[in-house]
């Protein structure tokens, strides 16, 4: 089946710092990637949707300048966390879709929990 | 507004017992998702279910989905300990394209 990897899958970083976070998918070419945030014993909470090539589309209540996506490949989408504070402390988790399949399945990755020390 | 509901919230229960988990939605959706999450971990995905009255199952595990009445069921058969996860439902409404909408989760502790 189809492989999305996630890239650190912990980072724990200073107050003010910025984190970069790496979704792949391995062996199928993503058109649209998806960003979630999840806190402890919650739901995931749709961040933005990534398109190759153009910008990303943000959810409601989600900062862009401080949530950063590229998606500059069909096999990488990468976020951003800039200026990072204790309360974006989470877990995010990316999922990509390939276009073309009947179920457009959403293919998620492992996560990565930051610590926002 | 759109909402997805998942009942229960928390779910103890006994190996050998059955149970079902309902999932609940307001919107028109042709597709509804069904997916496992281990502390710690990402989501594995159990069922996709396309069209109303599909019914899927695997090993312990059958989900069934009724599209008129914007409800799915989660059917635990004998339950066994392994299967103690959170379970979260997610629809994907037509209006939202591919995006996804999650439950709240259920937590599923199978004792022994």
């Amino acid at each position: 089946g189809a492989v999305v990897s996630q890239h650190p899958s912990r980072v724990i970083c200073k107050s003010g710092t910025s984190v970069k976070i790496e979704c792949r998918s391995l062996d199928f070419q993503a058109t649209t990637m998806f960003w979630y945030r999840q806190f402890p014993k919650q739901s995931l909470m749709l961040m933005a949707t990534s398109n190759e090539g153009s910008k990303a589309t943000y959810e409601q209540g989600v900062e862009k300048d401080k949530f950063l996506i590229n998606h500059a490949s069909l096999t990488l989408s990468t976020l951003t966390v800039t200026s990072a504070h204790p309360e974006d402390s989470s877990f995010y988790i990316c999922s990509a879709t390939s276009s073309g399949t009947i179920t457009d399945t959403q293919y998620f990755g492992p996560g990565t929990r930051l610590t926002v020390l | 507004e759109l909402k997805v509901e998942q009942n229960p919230l928390f779910l103890s229960m006994q190996e050998g017992k059955n149970y079902t988990i309902y999932c609940n939605y307001s919107t028109t959706s042709d597709r509804l998702y069904w997916y496992r999450q281990d502390p710690g971990k990402s989501l594995e995905s159990l069922f996709v279910l396309l069209s109303n009255g599909a019914v899927k199952q695997e090993g312990r595990l059958m989900a069934s989905l009724d599209t008129k009445a914007r409800l799915s069921t989660l059917h635990i058969t004998a339950a066994v300990h392994d299967l103690s996860a959170t379970y979260f439902c997610a629809v994907a409404p037509m209006e939202y394209g591919n995006k996804l909408v999650f439950g709240a989760g259920t937590i599923l502790r199978v004792k022994s």
